[in-house]
């Protein structure tokens, strides 16, 4: 297995509701990583988890939760989101990512109504 | 402070022609490169990536890349197009020194014309 899975892929949320990304990879890698990424931008890193703890948090909201249950798993909890929220929201994870670079799931596009 | 630069925001060629996107990347050491494209909608797919050794990099679907350390360049080359290879691409960077965190230019569109 070769692939980062990401779940949903479309999410539609009111600015009320509490929702969570799902992640999942199986190649043992033991960095993953959140990203935000707008239309025509680049991907905007959000939190590195590094053997399960987080090592990163780039000055996110906390309206934004990540939680990282065991080695292959990563949730990004969603609560009082606001319409510029809206984003394609991607999780990725590395063995080494410096060496081997980071595999990319195929996101999910969160739009905050 | 660490970047990468992709200068062209937007690159247009024909279907047949030969291709080349531009990267550099500051911050005096050499960092592990990196090529990603992106389909509309899509996650990230590693094209290619470099660490050491040979400047000339073979990557999937028919890319190459060559580091230029005189140049702080990685740019990427395909000797002939295909339609399918419209996308976003992004360059990226890691460096050994400060947060290791992956640092990406701000892209370049593709748009094959037929």
């Amino acid at each position: 297995d070769t692939e980062v899975t990401q779940t949903p892929k479309h999410l539609v949320m009111g600015m009320t509701n509490k929702k969570s990304l799902k992640c999942e990879q199986h190649m043992g890698h033991r960095a993953m990583y959140w990203y935000k990424q707008k239309a025509k931008k680049p991907p905007e890193l959000m939190f590195v988890y590094s053997y399960e703890k987080l090592s990163i948090n780039e000055s996110v909201p906390s309206r934004f939760s990540p939680e990282c249950p065991n080695s292959s798993l990563l949730n990004l909890h969603l609560h009082a989101l606001q319409p510029e929220d809206s984003a394609l929201y991607l999780c990725a994870s590395s063995q080494d990512g410096r060496v081997s670079g980071y595999t990319f799931g195929s996101g999910t596009r969160l739009t905050v109504v | 402070a660490q970047s990468v630069t992709q200068p062209d925001i937007h690159i247009t060629v024909s279907e047949g022609a030969s291709l080349e996107l531009r990267c550099n990347y500051s911050y005096g050491a050499t960092p592990y490169l990196f090529w990603y494209v992106q389909s509309p909608g899509q996650g990230l797919q590693l094209l290619l990536k470099y660490f050491s050794g040979d400047t000339l990099v073979q990557g999937i679907k028919g890319f190459e890349a060559e580091f230029k350390r005189s140049q702080s360049s990685f740019n990427l080359r395909k000797p002939s197009v295909h339609w399918s290879d419209a996308a976003e691409y992004f360059c990226a960077a890691v460096w050994l020194q400060g947060a290791q965190k992956l640092v990406f230019g701000q892209g370049t569109r593709l748009t094959i014309n037929p």
